[in-house]
């Protein structure tokens, strides 16, 4: 079947440092790929997307690659700071939508 | 666009008592979807709709639980009768083509006493 399986958190940063969140999926054909933030008290936004292998989806300094080969989709981004504090999910849509588990992310001054 | 409106935001009730949850969609986004989210199982989707019909209510975990949509703008999620193991933050969320993702609205925090 579908699924997702991504870090486990909690991942504590100070800000400015590098932050990588590992994802990788199961899937039979060609999904699409997501990552979703979650701020405190509020639903999911899309943070970004990609739809075919190799793609790389980009938003607000943060990137992921579709990763055929290893079945990955690795957040990373080269900078945090304290507003991307916050629980992230990566998600696979192949006709219907799979979440991970989330990753709660803090990044400190 | 205004996004996806769920109401209430929060809503706090006592054991037995009907729970009714309400969402708008994005205008024009044929797919809705009734996710929970609670700390022990995370993300769990309960059921979703395709030009107003329900495709898989699979995930709604038993008969007190129901969904309708009578139109392409309107969705509830009823709850009879509630129960404590019920608490959890509900979320309606609405798409034109999956593959390019979903909208959230902000969720329905329910509490059951």
């Amino acid at each position: 079947g579908n699924s997702v399986t991504q870090m486990e958190g909690p991942v504590t940063l100070s800000e400015e440092a590098f932050l990588t969140i590992n994802c990788t999926y199961t899937a039979t054909g060609y999904p699409s790929l997501f990552w979703y933030v979650q701020y405190p008290g509020e639903g999911l936004q899309l943070l970004l997307k990609a739809t075919k292998a190799d793609d790389k989806g980009s938003n607000k300094g943060f990137e992921a690659t579709y990763r055929k080969e290893t079945t990955s989709f690795h957040l990373e981004k080269g900078s945090v700071q304290v507003s991307d504090s916050a629980v992230y999910f990566c998600a696979l849509n192949n006709n219907d939508m799979r979440f991970g588990a989330g990753t709660r992310l803090t990044v400190k001054p | 666009d205004a996004g996806v409106i769920q109401s209430p935001r929060h809503e706090v009730t006592e054991m037995g008592q009907e729970v009714t949850l309400r969402c708008k969609p994005i205008s024009g986004h044929n797919s809705l979807f009734w996710y929970r989210q609670t700390m022990m199982r995370g993300l769990e989707l309960l059921i979703y709709f395709n030009n107003n019909v329900p495709i898989d209510d699979s995930g709604m975990p038993e008969d007190r639980f129901s969904a309708k949509m009578p139109n392409a703008s309107f969705s509830t999620l009823k709850i009879q009768p509630s129960e404590p193991r019920d608490s959890a933050v509900y979320f309606c969320a609405s798409s034109l083509e999956g593959r390019f993702g979903y909208t959230f609205g902000s969720g329905t925090r329910l509490t059951v006493v």
